[in-house]
């Protein structure tokens, strides 16, 4: 299987701030990287996919790079409603992985 | 717009089988651009994937539950659904369907749509 990691697990931040989120892969994975955002009694939302890309919907003040083992997810300047818990999740192979998880709280 | 709504029991008693069914609206579980997946969450704890089926019936299972879990569809309901046998109180969590992109295509995949979550607790 294949194992992500996720750093920080928790972050406190600013409305307007920016914060990147790290997820890194125990192997290569080219660009097949997924990003999401969950809120408390929420299902998880798609926001970024094969690493890059913007889900349709989701504002631009969200980014992802990376490629192979190292990923990030960028949140240009931090808004309310970003206050979540974010996952990284692999689409590579089977079986599907997320990462820990990132919990973005209220500074 | 593709909604997926899970219905099923909220309490299993410990050794018995869970069943759950992911009901989709405006959208064909028939389309072969998809697979259609179940994915559970402890309280507050992380997302593990359970397993997928695609249109022609061919499944993939996490390793983990594999011994346990099946998941078939109804095409003609388009609904698919989950059994896990044996329950014990770790199988305890929030279960969510969702829409699983073919990762051969552009977007290389992702769970872009999900049902709202049911919660099962497994107690006598």
């Amino acid at each position: 299987d294949i194992q992500l990691t996720q750093s920080p697990s928790s972050l406190s931040a600013s409305v307007g701030d920016r914060v990147t989120i790290t997820c890194r892969a125990s192997q290569s994975i080219g660009s097949y990287l997924n990003w999401y955002q969950q809120k408390p009694g929420k299902a998880p939302k798609l926001l970024i996919y094969a690493a890059s890309s913007l889900q349709s919907g989701v504002p631009s003040r969200f980014s992802g790079s990376g490629s192979g083992t190292d990923f990030t997810l960028t949140f240009s300047s931090l808004q309310p409603e970003d206050f979540a818990t974010y996952y990284c999740q692999q689409s590579y192979s089977t079986p599907k992985t997320f990462g820990p998880g990132t919990k973005v709280e209220i500074k | 717009q593709v909604q997926l709504q899970e219905s099923g029991p909220g309490l299993v008693k410990p050794s018995q089988t869970l069943s759950l069914t992911c009901t989709v609206s405006g959208g064909s579980i028939s389309s072969g651009s998809y697979y259609w997946s179940w994915i559970r969450q402890p309280a507050g704890k992380g997302l593990e994937w359970i397993g997928r089926i695609y249109t022609s019936g061919s499944t993939n299972y996490n390793p983990s539950l594999r011994s346990r879990v099946t998941i078939s569809a109804d095409t003609s309901k388009n609904q698919f659904s989950l059994k896990l046998n044996s329950m014990t109180a770790a199988d305890t969590a929030v279960y969510y369907c969702a829409r699983d992109r073919h990762s051969v295509g552009p977007t290389l995949g992702g769970f872009d749509y999900w049902g709202q979550g049911t919660l099962v607790t497994v107690s006598s």
